[in-house]
């Protein structure tokens, strides 16, 4: 079954400790790409990847770090979490910027 | 800047014909796609359009007006489970982001 698979699906952590979230495709998608969601301001876009190796910034890159050594996965990483990352975030895929995207079932992630 | 303007709710019957409208302020638009959120749940795709014009898919047709940075969803037959969010999302060729989503538009279905 395609799909884009996210875990974990809820996290609460304290300030300042590492977490990772792990984002994984089966469809062999160029593009990922990982948002955050917060009521009444929408899908934000964090990072972007067109392709193994490529990532770039979106519009909240603040406090996040990405990687995509190989073309299924795009972990999204917090280094040192902080409150205002409270969020629900979700991961997607597609063949392109220019084509539908696949969403991840998505993480809820509180930072206290 | 880039700005995408949305209904935040609507409410309609069960049976009847509503529709979404999406307004967008951008610069080098390249798309616009329609996505459906259920509460608690991941988007879906619905619709892209790139083209000016109607594009039919089953209940659902999405209309784009690149001249006027226009486009509208329509839902034809409304039943209960299309009682969700609905995301106007733009693609962009230039900026730091190439896909920017409106604050989406959330639609209550009622008997």
């Amino acid at each position: 079954e395609a799909q884009v698979t996210q875990n974990p699906r809820y996290l609460i952590t304290v300030t300042g400790k590492k977490l990772t979230v792990t984002c994984s495709q089966n469809m062999n998608h160029e593009y990922m790409s990982w948002y955050r969601q917060d009521p009444g301001l929408g899908l934000r876009q964090i990072y972007y990847s067109m392709n193994v190796e490529v990532t770039d910034k979106g519009d909240v890159p603040e406090g996040y770090k990405v990687s995509r050594k190989e073309k299924r996965n795009f972990p999204l990483i917090l280094e040192s979490p902080s409150p205002n990352q409270t969020s629900l975030y979700f991961c997607a895929s597609s063949f392109s910027m220019n084509t539908e995207a696949f969403f991840g079932q998505g993480t809820r992630l509180t930072v206290v | 800047g880039q700005n995408i303007d949305q209904p935040t709710e609507m409410t309609a019957t069960e049976g009847a014909i509503v529709q979404i409208n999406c307004t967008y302020q951008t610069s080098g638009f390249n798309g616009l796609f329609w996505y459906q959120q259920h509460a608690g749940e991941a988007p879906t795709f619905l619709s892209y359009n790139v083209l000016d014009g109607l594009e039919e898919k089953g209940r659902f047709s999405s209309f784009l007006s690149r001249s006027k940075g226009y486009s509208y969803l329509l839902l034809k037959e409304l039943q209960m489970k299309d009682s969700a969010s609905y995301l106007c999302a733009v693609r962009i060729i230039s900026g730091n982001t190439p896909l920017v989503f409106g604050k989406g538009t959330r639609l209550s279905v009622i008997a």
